[in-house]
Order: structure tokens, then sequence, then C-alpha cells
């Protein structure tokens, strides 16, 4: 069965530091990846989704990137923590086709507070 | 603009009674709708509709689809303290290329026994 795992689970990091959150998927190939982030009594944000290995495409202006160096790896960072990037970041991953292309699995998540 | 509208925000109940969340939206190039309850951490995934008028079940949980009206419910019967969560609600849409989903702002569950 697929598995998704993040880490770490939480974080405190001053404004102004630099950022990397981890997300591994297994018992699945080739999926579309997915990094959401959820402000406080708000729905989900999606901020990249990856269609491959190298490929990411994003969603919202930002000081954030993605990477995916491996096809089920996706990494999310930040060179310049600011204190609107505190929130919950989730990842998340779907099949390419078929009929569960649609939904969507997510991970634990990683509660970030910039301080 | 793509959206998705979740009422009520928040809810509070007594276990065993029966509760209705709605979902409405206005996107383009809408392809599903799916529900899903979170609890402390991650969004677990609950159901997915893309036919109008077909209930889907799971246990106490139902859901059906209106794409005439743009609008999902989600009912719990015979409520527990378990199902205290946030209810998510989020449609697909084709966009760019891919299948994105726009969530709603969800819906707090409290069951209070």
């Amino acid at each position: 069965s697929q598995t998704i795992h993040q880490w770490p689970a939480t974080l405190v990091q001053p404004v102004g530091s630099p950022l990397s959150l981890e997300c591994t998927v297994e018992g699945t190939s080739n999926p579309n990846l997915y990094w959401y982030r959820q402000a406080a009594g708000r729905g989900l944000q999606l901020l990249f989704y990856s269609v491959g290995i190298g490929q990411i495409s994003s969603e919202v202006p930002q000081n954030l990137s993605a990477s995916r160096p491996q096809d089920r790896q996706f990494i999310l960072s930040s060179k310049k923590l600011l204190l609107s990037d505190s929130g919950f970041y989730l990842c998340a991953w779907s099949d390419i086709g078929g009929p569960t292309a649609y939904e969507q699995y997510f991970g634990p998540g990683t509660r970030l507070t910039v301080t | 603009e793509d959206k998705v509208v979740q009422s009520p925000l928040s809810l509070v109940v007594h276990e065993g009674d029966t509760v209705t969340l709605n979902c409405s939206y206005e996107v383009t190039n809408f392809r599903s709708l799916l529900w899903y309850k979170q609890e402390k951490k991650a969004p677990t995934f609950l159901f997915m509709l893309t036919s109008s008028g077909i209930e889907k079940k799971s246990g106490r949980l139902s859901s059906i689809l209106d794409k005439k009206e743009l609008f999902s419910i989600l009912n719990i019967t015979a409520t527990q303290t378990g199902d205290s969560a946030i209810y998510l609600c989020a449609v697909v849409t084709f966009s760019g290329g891919y299948n994105k989903l726009i969530f709603g702002a969800g819906t707090r569950l409290a069951v209070h026994p």
C-alpha cells in the first residue's frame, strides 16, 4: 500500500532563516506530487505541483520554491523565511491517470512557526 | 475566479444527532468533488463524487452531488464524538494542463457527549 512521509513534524524558525521540508512517497511510481499550505481557520492553498522529476509548477508567487530530485521525493524550500510563511504544510500525491487520478492523499504535515 | 464555499463554518451537536454539511462551488472545467475529514493532521479521503444524483455511502456518512445547482452535501447520521473534525470539500478542475483541487475553508464539527 502507498504511504507518504513528511518531516519534520514541527519546526520553529526565525525570520530570515532558510527552510527545507521533505516529502517522500512509497508504494507507487510516477505520482503527481503537491505542496499545500493551510493557514489557521482556512482551507488548503496549493503552492506547487509536479508531474515528474524536475518538473515543477508554481501556483502562487512567493518566496518559496520546490524541487523534485527523485521520482518519489518532493522538497519545499526557502532561502529567507517571512513571518507570513507560518502555517501547516501538507504534501500530497495522486495517480497520474486512471479512475483514481482525482483523489489526492495527504502526508501528516509539518507545522511551521516563523518567529 | 473559481471558488468553493462551505457552510456552516462551525457546528456543535450532541451525540446521536444527524448533521448536514454543505458545499457549493463555482468553477470552470469541473471534473469531480471530493470530501475529506481532517482531525489533527492530514486530511483523510472520504468520498469522490463525479455524477449527479448518485449517493455515496460509507457507514453513517453519505454524500450526494447536484451538478445542476452546483452543490454537494455530506450527511452524518447518529453522530459520535469521534466524528469531531474539520470536514473539507474540494472541487477538481482541469486548469493549466493538470487536475487542480480547490478547497473550501471547511466546516468544523464538534460532537459533544
